[in-house]
């Protein structure tokens, strides 16, 4: 595709609930990340992948958080029993080669609601 | 880890007027700093960014200028139109680290 694809563009649930968001990144890029933005703040860093390991899970905050990239191209991150504080944008992007002197190019996110 | 502070939080330029947007950092390492443009609903997309080596960049009527012994870097928009109006946010990398750390964002209204 042209750019990175996140689905769905919007996701309301109900709290305790199981939910899962996908990622398509741009063909070829090796370097996945996720950030969860609330309103009026900037991305936070949850999770960076180089190929299909997670090189970096430091920013998930509890273990309800889990992301997957089995084949190194599209990425699901999970939510175990989401609480209404989970509620935000979660933004993925990816890059060439994963050097952060490299453009990251970020899809236009999933908007999770809890309820 | 990485503190990056961001100000003000929100601008308003009369249309043609000059906008800057300040950043500072806390790392010394950090050496690549991107800037953001996040239109209302939409994707944040790279508009200009910096690499330690330089202290000025410019693209058009965007330009980044960094001060390395004072750790901060800012963002100068000349001419500015309507359509600049849109949220911008800061960004600091380093070359051993895996994410980027985010500034709060700035709101920048261009008045017609």
């Amino acid at each position: 595709g042209a750019g990175v694809s996140q689905t769905p563009s919007n996701k309301v649930t109900e709290k305790g609930k199981y939910v899962e968001l996908r990622c398509d990144p741009i063909s070829g890029h090796t370097a996945l990340y996720w950030y969860r933005q609330s309103l009026g703040q900037g991305p936070e860093f949850l999770i960076y992948f180089q190929g299909t390991g997670a090189a970096d899970d430091s920013g998930l905050p509890n273990d309800r958080f889990f992301a997957v990239r089995p084949e190194g191209s599209v990425s699901t991150l999970k939510i175990q029993r989401t609480e209404r504080g989970d509620s935000a944008v979660y933004l993925c992007a990816s890059s060439f080669s994963g050097g952060l002197n490299t453009e990251a190019f970020f899809g236009q996110g999933t908007r999770l609601t809890v309820v | 880890g990485e503190n990056v502070e961001q100000h003000p939080s929100t601008l308003s330029v009369q249309e043609g007027d000059s906008a800057v947007i300040k950043c500072t950092y806390s790392d010394s390492a950090s050496n690549y700093f991107p800037w953001y443009k996040q239109e209302l609903g939409k994707r944040p997309q790279l508009i200009i960014d910096i690499r330690s080596n330089v202290g000025e960049k410019k693209d058009q009527r965007i330009a980044v200028t960094l001060n390395k012994t004072a750790k901060h870097f800012s963002l100068h928009i000349t001419e500015t139109q309507p359509e600049d109006s849109a949220v911008y946010f800061c960004a600091a990398a380093k070359p051993t680290g895996n994410q980027f750390y985010f500034g709060t964002g700035t709101s920048l209204t261009v008045i017609p």
